[in-house]
């Protein structure tokens, strides 16, 4: 099926282990985005990426990296988890940058213990 | 900050009512997204407002954008059960690198 799929959907870590989470896409858009989500903050931006081989960094980025090796592919890994890393991760992609919409996946929820 | 904040931050309404969400921001914008996020699931794209537009309608949808006051309001018209979710506005802001502002969201509860 045509979409953005995220796995695992569940990821329980512990501190300071380093672990990725996955991003798929099958529309071939150029544009794709890491944020996260956590209670009383909006969407906060982690990394971007216009194609693949071209990556930058967002508002948070701290602890994170990502790889665009493929279009389809965008994979988010944290390098050495910490507590406060506990959140939903959402990615995103638009076939454009100004004037398309984003289309999520479901999101990872990753708890750092 | 330059976050967009949604009005209000929670609503509840009956069945068949309407619900209008409100949203400001404090820069200059490209234009601004409404999205809609169901419990435990991924946002939904609902509609794209440019700059230059002052409202725009997609169903039960309506949003209008008023870049002097710089704000914006969604109203979903005769609202469903279905329709029970969080609404977010995302202004695409000029001083953001273009980059979409995210608010907390607006959750909205529709009683049957």
């Amino acid at each position: 099926d045509a979409g953005i799929t995220q796995s695992p959907r569940y990821k329980i870590t512990e501190t300071g282990r380093q672990v990725t989470l996955m991003c798929h896409q099958t529309w071939s858009h150029s544009y794709m985005f890491w944020y996260r989500q956590d209670l009383g903050h909006g969407l906060r931006l982690i990394y971007y990426s216009a194609a693949a081989d071209i990556t930058d960094k967002g508002e948070v980025s701290d602890g994170y990296v990502v790889s665009r090796s493929k279009t389809e592919n965008f994979p988010l890994t944290l390098e050495s988890a910490t507590r406060s890393q506990t959140s939903v991760y959402f990615c995103a992609s638009s076939e454009g940058f100004y004037n398309s919409p984003l289309h999520f996946g479901n999101g990872t929820r990753l708890t750092v213990t | 900050s330059q976050q967009g904040e949604e009005d209000p931050q929670a609503l509840s309404i009956q069945e068949g009512e309407n619900a209008t969400m409100n949203c400001s921001y404090k820069t200059s914008i490209n234009n601004l997204q409404w999205y809609r996020q169901n419990s435990g699931r991924g946002l939904v794209h609902l509609i794209l407002i440019r700059s230059n537009e002052r409202e725009k309608h997609s169903g039960r949808l309506r949003v209008t954008l008023d870049t002097s006051k710089k704000s914006s309001s969604l109203l979903i018209t005769a609202s469903r059960a279905a329709d029970t979710a969080s609404y977010f506005c995302a202004p695409r802001g000029v001083d953001s690198n273009y980059q979409l502002i995210w608010g907390a969201g607006t959750k909205l509860i529709i009683k049957p």
